[in-house]
């Protein structure tokens, strides 16, 4: 167990819809990062978050946003969803002190289906 | 642009030492190169992380030449426990600024 807690654990919706997916951190941890996981593009970084702020940023869509909250948990808003976006969505932590940290912590996960 | 190649795929047997290699070019120069295992239906569980030379720590060895072009995670004396797949893992600056690039991951079968 990473201490990185994720909900929902599986998700199913049709096409065009908007889903919020949500990521609490290990204790301690301030930084949060999301990643796509498909078969066929691999694990993909989306965006880290540091202390509430943005700090990196990869290959997210514009449909796609996120933030972390005052308490440091944080969301993925997936919108106008399309059957490409069903993938695994992975939340990790970090302590996050110095920039982007290698050492992350992931959590289980969170399979969308676009149907 | 970065790119990270990994062989698709690996098969060992019990025992064995494994040696897994990532080519990567135009990472960022003070970064780090990270490696991470993943089992189904888990995240990535992190296992090294090193700059240059070798490093070890109690699961793996991780040797980067001084080029910095290519990475190899060392596994001694696998078990059938460490079927997984393995990534690499290297930062790249962009224009947005910083990203995280996994490899495409290579699959280890060990078998008895």
């Amino acid at each position: 167990d990473s201490g990185v807690t994720q909900t929902p654990k599986h998700l199913i919706t049709a096409t065009g819809q908007r889903v919020t997916l949500r990521c609490s951190p290990r204790s301690g941890d301030l930084s949060v990062y999301w990643y796509q996981q498909s078969l066929d593009q691999g694990l993909q970084f989306l965006i880290q978050y540091y202390n509430g702020e943005e700090r990196a940023k990869g290959n997210i869509l514009e449909r796609f946003s996120a933030q972390q909250f005052p308490d440091l948990h944080s969301e993925l808003n997936l919108s106008s969803l399309e059957l490409g976006d069903s993938a695994l969505y992975f939340c990790a932590s970090s302590e996050g002190a110095s920039g982007v940290d290698y050492e992350q912590y992931f959590g289980p996960g969170t399979r969308l289906t676009v149907t | 642009l970065a790119k990270t190649t990994q062989p698709i795929s690996m098969d060992s047997y019990e025992g064995q030492e494994v040696n897994i290699t990532c080519s990567h070019n135009n990472i960022a120069t003070n970064d780090y190169i990270t490696w991470y295992q993943q089992f189904p239906s888990q995240g990535p569980r992190f296992i090294i992380q090193g700059y240059k030379t070798k490093v070890t720590n109690e699961v793996a060895s991780l040797f980067i030449p001084a080029d910095r072009k290519s990475s190899t995670l060392s596994l001694p004396r696998v078990s059938l426990s460490d079927t997984a797949v393995y990534y690499c893992l290297v930062v790249l600056l962009n224009q947005a600024g910083t990203a995280l690039i996994f490899g495409k991951g290579t699959t280890l079968s060990v078998s008895s």
